[in-house]
């Protein structure tokens, strides 16, 4: 079955330090994969994507992913994490589907980070 | 480029009404996805339109669900015969079509069925 696995829940981290948050990834067909973060109130927000190529994929706000396929993980990274940071992260998962879409998302459950002053 | 907009923010209903959500997409933008978000959940993709067409539905959108794109711009997303498990942020998404799609997602519209 495809499916998505964000293993931690919950996180918080000091403000500073290096965050580094988990996904692994069941899917038979080769990957899209995506992370995004959600705010309250707010819209998903798209952080960053791997569709082929390099690895090591860079996004917006200092984030950045490696796709692991032999662990079929695409853990997200940033070295710093700022207070704004504070939000839900969701990684998704998805494949060239009818008509071309790759809309067709599977996500996680989410990790919601807190970040301390 | 105003955004996704969606239409009402929140919806509280009794159960066995029907309810309808609007969302007006990206103008330029030619897809248009309707995902569910229950609480402590990822999001569920529903149902996807290209223009007009309706070409794909999640075997979760029941026959109690119906989703419409008549022109190709807004989107309706009605739910008949409410149920309590129906209570679930609704999103809607909207992007180009392209090798190199990214969705776009409104901020939603949480519906509670008392």
């Amino acid at each position: 079955a495809q499916s998505v696995t964000q293993p931690d829940i919950h996180i918080t981290v000091s403000e500073g330090a290096s965050l580094e948050l988990r996904c692994n990834y069941s899917y038979g067909a080769t990957p899209y994969l995506f992370w995004y973060v959600q705010s309250p109130g707010q819209g998903l927000q798209l952080l960053l994507k791997y569709f082929s190529g390099d690895t090591l994929v860079q996004g917006i706000k200092g984030f950045e992913a490696e796709f692991k396929r032999s662990q079929s993980s695409f853990n997200l990274r940033k070295p710093s994490v700022h207070w704004s940071d504070a939000a839900e992260y969701f990684c998704a998962v998805g494949s060239m589907n009818y008509g071309g879409s790759q809309g067709n998302l599977i996500f996680g459950k989410g990790t919601k980070l807190s970040v301390k002053p | 480029d105003t955004g996704v907009s969606q239409d009402p923010r929140h919806k509280i209903t009794k159960r066995g009404q029907n309810v309808t959500f609007r969302c007006d997409p990206i103008s330029e933008h030619n897809r248009l996805y309707w995902y569910r978000q229950t609480l402590g959940q990822g999001p569920e993709f529903l149902t996807y339109f290209q223009n007009e067409a309706q070409l794909e539905k999640s075997r979760l959108l029941s026959d109690r669900f119906s989703a419409e794109r008549p022109k190709g711009s807004f989107s309706t997303l009605e739910i008949q015969r409410t149920e309590q498990g129906d209570s679930a942020m609704y999103l809607c998404a909207s992007s180009s079509k392209g090798a190199n799609e990214k969705l776009f997602f409104g901020s939603g519209t949480q519906l509670s069925v008392l």
